[in-house]
């Protein structure tokens, strides 16, 4: 039984380039959620997906970020135009309905 | 002050020791997640709960929802229970989503033999 996986494990930019961050959720699971762990931070939401729902997007820190469900299942993070700031650990995790969250590995991305 | 608070934020204990670790929050929820996370490692979820207790193992999960309280104990500690725990609460709040949860900072456990 796999996991939530996350690709690529990490990842290295330049500021100012775009970048997509991959997720597949476990089979079955209908809601898919997207956290950010900056160094020395906490957790932060960034957004929301359940079935068919219009997704909360309202962790997403700017509209340089957005983020897509295809089919409910796999979920695309993209960044545009990175900053430095952006660098951080991105996590996915995914569940039943209102249930225990199942989390990715993460991707780490550091903008240089 | 922030929405969900954790106590302590650093914690040391003996190997075989009682621990306990607690969490406040301040909004109305539908849930509070304990979460796990060992250095370098992924999250892992140990106990969502909405009422009452829970019981895996040595790791019991209370919650008191008039007091806005839970803690998280474990008993006959271990190091590897050695890891970051967070709390995370999911809030009731109209237009809130279930999936927006909000962390408490984390309290850091080092387990020594």
């Amino acid at each position: 039984g796999a996991g939530v996986s996350q690709s690529p494990s990490n990842k290295v930019t330049e500021k100012g380039k775009d970048v997509e961050l991959r997720c597949d959720p476990i089979s079955g699971h209908t809601a898919l959620y997207w956290y950010r762990q900056s160094l020395g931070q906490g957790l932060e939401f960034l957004i929301y997906f359940q079935g068919n729902s219009a997704p909360d997007k309202s962790g997403l820190p700017s509209d340089r970020f957005s983020a897509e469900r295809t089919g409910g299942s796999v979920s695309t993070l993209t960044i545009q135009r990175t900053q430095q700031e952006d660098s951080a650990v991105y996590l996915c995790a995914s569940s039943f309905p209102r249930g225990a969250l199942h989390f990715g590995n993460g991707t780490r991305l550091t903008v240089t | 002050k922030n929405e969900v608070e954790q106590s302590p934020q650093n914690l040391t204990a003996q190997e075989g020791e009682f621990i306990t670790i607690n969490c406040s929050y301040s909004v109305g929820i539908s849930a509070l997640h304990w979460l796990q996370q060992h250095p370098g490692g992924g999250i892992v979820s140990l106990f969502m709960l909405s009422s009452g207790k829970k019981k895996h193992g040595r790791l019991i999960a209370t919650i008191n929802i008039q007091e806005k309280h839970s803690s998280l104990h474990i008993t006959a500690s271990h190091p590897r229970d050695s890891a970051v725990y967070i709390c995370a609460v999911s809030s009731n709040a109209g237009g809130t989503s279930y999936g927006k949860l909000t962390f408490g900072q984390g309290t850091i456990l080092t387990v020594h033999p």
